[in-house]
């Protein structure tokens, strides 16, 4: 098992340009997610998903867009890139047991985007 | 709104000594709550989860341990190494909706040899 797997593993932007980050996961989860890690902030929820075909607004959505066409695949884009999204994004997932997630998250190895 | 908070920010050991990292939330109506590691520039590891049901976890030399009641988590790390050296983050899922996950904001911990 890969396990979580994330691409690019860093990226460089223009002011206004824009990007699209792949997740995927091999272990069957049902739920995605997208953060962004800032220092002296946490992490921080930007987009999830609990199944394919569904998304939803986590604590940070403006700037980003996300598509789970697939159940193993989770894509976060970035429409006009700012400075402000300069971080490291971190994808994760979480298997279902009994009807809700067993909450046990599992993380991918992150994205550095730094946007000039 | 649950709030997650991990003091110290930063702690320093001489190798072998024991060590208690801590945790603490303001909602206690928690699903489960997550101890990861993350070495600079990598991914969170998973290392203890202990669900709202349990009141303590442990895998080798980590004690997890889980009080609802006063929103306090430990974790515990015996006899420590210079390759725990670490940011540890606790992570805590909330209960009812879509189970938010909140988390810390971590403890950089040195071990030194």
């Amino acid at each position: 098992n890969a396990g979580v797997t994330q691409t690019p593993k860093f990226r460089v932007l223009k002011t206004g340009q824009s990007m699209t980050l792949l997740c995927a996961q091999d272990m069957n989860h049902e739920y995605m997610y997208w953060y962004r890690q800032d220092p002296g902030m946490g992490l921080r929820l930007i987009h999830y998903s609990v199944g394919e075909g569904t998304t939803a607004k986590g604590e940070v959505p403006d700037g980003y867009n996300v598509s789970r066409l697939k159940k193993q695949n989770f894509l976060l884009g970035l429409e006009s890139a700012a400075p402000s999204q300069t971080s490291v994004y971190f994808c994760a997932s979480s298997y279902l047991s009994g009807g809700k997630a067993s909450g046990e998250q599992f993380f991918g190895p992150g994205t550095r985007l730094t946007v000039l | 709104k649950q709030e997650v908070t991990q003091i110290p920010a930063a702690l320093s050991v001489p190798e072998g000594e024991n060590l208690v990292l801590n945790c603490s939330f303001t909602d206690s109506a928690i699903y489960n709550l997550q101890w990861f590691r993350q070495d600079p520039g990598k991914g969170l590891t998973s290392l203890l989860l202990i669900q709202s049901s349990q009141r303590e976890q442990t895998s080798g030399r980590l004690n997890a341990s889980l009080d609802k009641s006063s929103g306090r988590s430990t974790l515990y790390i015996a006899a420590s190494q210079p390759g725990d050296s670490a940011t540890y983050l606790c992570a805590v899922r909330n209960s009812g909706g879509y189970q938010k996950v909140t988390f810390g904001t971590g403890t950089k911990l040195q071990v030194i040899p």
